[in-house]
């Protein structure tokens, strides 16, 4: 069963504006770990920001933000003021202990980011 | 801090042969990971090694393993090549011991198999 959704294949959205990549997320296991990264052109895997299951308050990394919603299995990355070298690849991921697979990050298929100027 | 650093940046094979990737983890992480990400299939886990043990195997054929050695840098090795083991072969490390731990990536191995 597919564990992680990013139901967005692609995002277009303009410079300074503010973006939402979705992420939705499948876990029997109570303490489980959210992840993003961006992954430009060049194919690197940059870690961006980090929401646990019991952390009270939403994660932000400076212009990056995480809309944690723990009853929907949903958490969002939100992008304030866009910028051009915003434009990549963005994937959610999930670590939890279900089916005794610690410490494997499970990756969605991702969303490609694109900022206009 | 120095990053993850894996070698060869690209390889070219011919179906049947074999063929062996190097990855060196951030100082101090002995957890390492190595994922396949194709167009098609996206980010597949491959395996995860920590303190030389394999720790989690993903669901790839027995042509696809790997060994991690005393300073934790790990090696992937790929038998009897096929031309759907074309990807880009990734590989993290982290301290890999919370679950809050993020994986900390190289460039990657761009494999192509004729």
């Amino acid at each position: 069963a597919q564990k992680i959704t990013q139901t967005q294949p692609g995002m277009f959205v303009q410079e300074k504006e503010a973006v939402t990549l979705d992420c939705t997320y499948d876990t029997s296991d109570p303490s489980y770990g959210l992840f993003w990264y961006k992954q430009p052109s060049s194919g690197e895997m940059i870690f961006l920001i980090y929401q646990g299951s019991y952390d009270q308050q939403n994660a932000t990394e400076g212009r990056y933000s995480l809309n944690f919603q723990k009853a929907r299995k949903s958490a969002n990355l939100v992008i304030s003021a866009s910028q051009l070298g915003d434009s990549a690849m963005y994937f959610c991921a999930m670590r939890d202990f279900s089916g005794g697979s610690n410490y494997k990050l499970t990756f969605g298929k991702g969303t490609l980011l694109t900022v206009n100027p | 801090k120095a990053g993850v650093t894996q070698t060869p940046r690209y390889l070219i094979k011919t179906r049947g042969q074999q063929v062996t990737l190097s990855c060196s983890p951030i100082s101090g992480h002995r957890s390492v990971s190595w994922y396949q990400q194709t167009p098609g299939q996206g980010l597949q886990f491959l395996f995860e090694y920590f303190s030389e043990t394999q720790r989690n195997k993903g669901n790839f054929p027995g042509r696809f393993s790997g060994r991690q050695f005393s300073n934790s840098r790990s090696e992937m090795n790929v038998s009897t090549l096929e031309l759907g083991d074309s990807a880009l072969y990734l590989c993290a490390s982290s301290t890999g011991t919370t679950v809050s731990s993020p994986l900390h990536f190289g460039n990657g191995t761009r494999l192509t198999v004729t």
